[in-house]
Parts: structure tokens; C-alpha cells; sequence
């Protein structure tokens, strides 16, 4: 069953710990994303990968980290440096012009 | 600036009663204008893929058309499970395949 897996779907944090999220997707998509997702706003973009071994800082970037080592899996480290992690975090992957989602993150810090 | 805005930003319908919800664009060099609908707490669920102006797609209730300068969600006669947001992205150039998404339209059906 092909798809986008993000785990976990739950993840709470304390102040000044790193998390990394993870992304997985079976779709031998070339380009994979990351979106934080807030309320009342729209889909921002973090992180994006166009292959392996490359990738691109997006509109709000600070306090995030990412890597591509494998084509499949594109996971999303929150860094301390985040100053407002707390979010809905959204990984997707595309071909051409269908792009596919993941069915979310739901981060806490506490 | 690349923009997308998505109008009205709520809507409620009594079920059978259509309606059409509006996605305006600028961005340069439109490639594609993606719709999803969106239950709470999950991620987007990929509906369509519009290319070019002109163009129109359907699914079930749903159908999507294109325009220079914007996006129509037409929906003909919604049931209660309808109920969700509603997104609008379009995929253009900006050196990175870029895709810019709206705020979405929340649609409620009343049964």
C-alpha cells in the first residue's frame, strides 16, 4: 500500500529538548517537503529535498534541521533554537505536479 | 509576492445546497493549482490537479475549474460528510518548485 508515513502522530517535548520527526514515503517520489501548519494560517514551508543529499531551506526555516539520505525518508529535527514549536507538522512528497500528504504531527512543548 | 487567497474563509450549507468556493492566485509562472480537502487532525487529501486555464476536473460532488487568475470548487449538492477544509495550492516557479497554499475554505454541511 503506497503511501506517506509520519510518525509519531503524537510527540510532546519539553523547552530546550530536540525532537526529530519522522517521514517515510513508498511512492519513489524524487521531491519531499515539510509544512508547519498552524491555526488560521496557511501551510508554511520548512524544508524542502529535490533528491538525495540535497536540500533547500524554505520560508521559515530557523530552528529546524533536516537531512536526505536516503530517497525515502526525510526526517525533521526541532531544534531548541525553535522559539514556537508547538504545531501541526506536515511531511509530503512529489512528482511533477501531484504532491501527496502525510497525515501529520501533532507537536507540544511542555 | 507569490499569494494565494482563499475565499470565503467559512462556509455553511444545508445539505443540497450548492455552492462554489474561490481560490485567487498570483504567482509567477503558474504550473499546476492543487485542491485538497482536510479533516481535523489529518493531514490534506489530494483532490485535483488543474494545468491550465480552461481546464476542468470532477470527482463525485466536486468540480474544479481553472481560470487565469483563479480556482472554483464547485460543489453540487453537498451531504454532511462534505464537511471539511477545503485547500488550495498552486505549484509554480521559484527555483525550487515552489508551492504556495491558501488558508483554506472550512465548509460545514447542516443536514
Amino acid at each position: 500500500d503506497g503511501g506517506i508515513t509520519q510518525s509519531p502522530k503524537y510527540l510532546f517535548r519539553k523547552e530546550g529538548q530536540n525532537v526529530t520527526l519522522s517521514c517515510e514515503q513508498n511512492l519513489n517520489h524524487d521531491a519531499m517537503y515539510w509544512y508547519r501548519q498552524d491555526p488560521g494560517q496557511g501551510l508554511r514551508l520548512i524544508y524542502y529535498s529535490q533528491i538525495v543529499n540535497d536540500f533547500q531551506k524554505g520560508d521559515i526555516a530557523e530552528g529546524y534541521s533536516v537531512s536526505r539520505e536516503k530517497k525515502e525518508s526525510f526526517p525533521l529535527t526541532v531544534t531548541s533554537a525553535q522559539k514556537n514549536p508547538t504545531a501541526f507538522y506536515l511531511c509530503a512528497s512529489k512528482m511533477n505536479t501531484e504532491a501527496f500528504f502525510g497525515q501529520g504531527t501533532r507537536l507540544t512543548v511542555v | 509576492e507569490d499569494q494565494v487567497t482563499q475565499s470565503p474563509e467559512a462556509l455553511r450549507l444545508q445539505e443540497g445546497e450548492s455552492s462554489s468556493l474561490n481560490c485567487s492566485y498570483t504567482v509567477s509562472g503558474l504550473r499546476g493549482l492543487f485542491w485538497y480537502r482536510q479533516d481535523p487532525g489529518k493531514g490534506p487529501e489530494f483532490l485535483f490537479t488543474l494545468y491550465s486555464a480552461g481546464e476542468e476536473k470532477e470527482k463525485e460532488r466536486l468540480k474544479a475549474t481553472l481560470t487565469k487568475k483563479e480556482s472554483f470548487l464547485h460543489i453540487t449538492a453537498p451531504k454532511p460528510e462534505d464537511s471539511a477544509t477545503y485547500l488550495c495550492a498552486a505549484f509554480h516557479s521559484g527555483g525550487y518548485q515552489k508551492v504556495t497554499f491558501g488558508t483554506g475554505t472550512k465548509l460545514q454541511v447542516i443536514p
